[in-house]
């Protein structure tokens, strides 16, 4: 009865690798995004998708690539992984883009 | 600098006591969110208080906000180590050139109850 979940928990990988972090939701949610969390604890938005459509993009390199198949879908794409993009990466789902926000567990990313 | 900006950083107490954290913000909000995080885990939604409330409950819960100070407050009556978390304020907002909104974190109260 997960509400948002996402695979994988872990990622380890090395510098130059392509790698993709999958979201699900079952909240009937129609607003879902992706978070950075640095070891500051800093979280920050990287993409919001409300129905499929993309509606937030922040400053984040094109090496990143969202993919929502379906509303309630939401996968991220990285290219040619470098080390600052260790960090661990969430998933989040809201009713509304000014409700209150249900978190993934977060993907772990580790750069080597 | 961020928009939401906790303070303190970090906050010891004895289980029984109350914790108080305080956010501040910069830009205009609609509303103003509270979450918690555990160790290793997602964030959890506690509490939304809108830009024109003034203050809300729930539970052990208290949150104040004064959009004149462009600062809000979180009450933890009654601390338990289960109360052991990092907890984060987060503004929804327009500003910023985000037609859509977007909400902001800051960076985090870490909250230590001693049993």
């Amino acid at each position: 009865d997960t509400a948002v979940s996402q695979t994988p928990k872990y990622l380890v990988t090395q510098m130059g690798n392509d790698k993709s972090i999958k979201c699900e939701q079952n909240l009937g949610h129609d607003t879902m995004y992706w978070y950075k969390q640095d070891s500051k604890k800093f979280l920050k938005i990287m993409f919001s998708y409300n129905n499929k459509e993309l509606i937030i993009n922040e400053t984040v390199p094109n090496r990143f690539s969202p993919k929502s198949p379906d509303k309630a879908h939401l996968n991220l794409h990285i290219n040619s992984l470098e080390l600052g993009d260790s960090a661990v990466y969430f998933c989040a789902s809201s009713q509304d883009r000014k409700h209150e926000q249900y978190f993934g567990p977060g993907t772990r990313l580790t750069v080597t | 600098s961020q928009q939401g900006e906790e303070d303190p950083q970090a906050l010891s107490i004895q289980e029984g006591e109350n914790a108080t954290m305080n956010c501040s913000y910069k830009t205009s909000i609609n509303n103003l969110q509270w979450y918690r995080q555990n160790s290793g885990r997602g964030l959890v939604h506690l509490i939304l208080i809108r830009s024109n409330e003034r203050e809300k409950h729930s539970g052990r819960l208290r949150v104040t906000l004064d959009t004149s100070k462009k600062s809000s407050s979180l009450l933890i009556t009654a601390s338990r180590a289960a109360d052991t978390a990092s907890y984060f304020c987060a503004t929804f907002s327009n500003a910023g050139g985000t037609s859509y909104g977007k909400l902001t974190f800051g960076q985090g109260t870490i909250l230590t109850v001693h049993p």
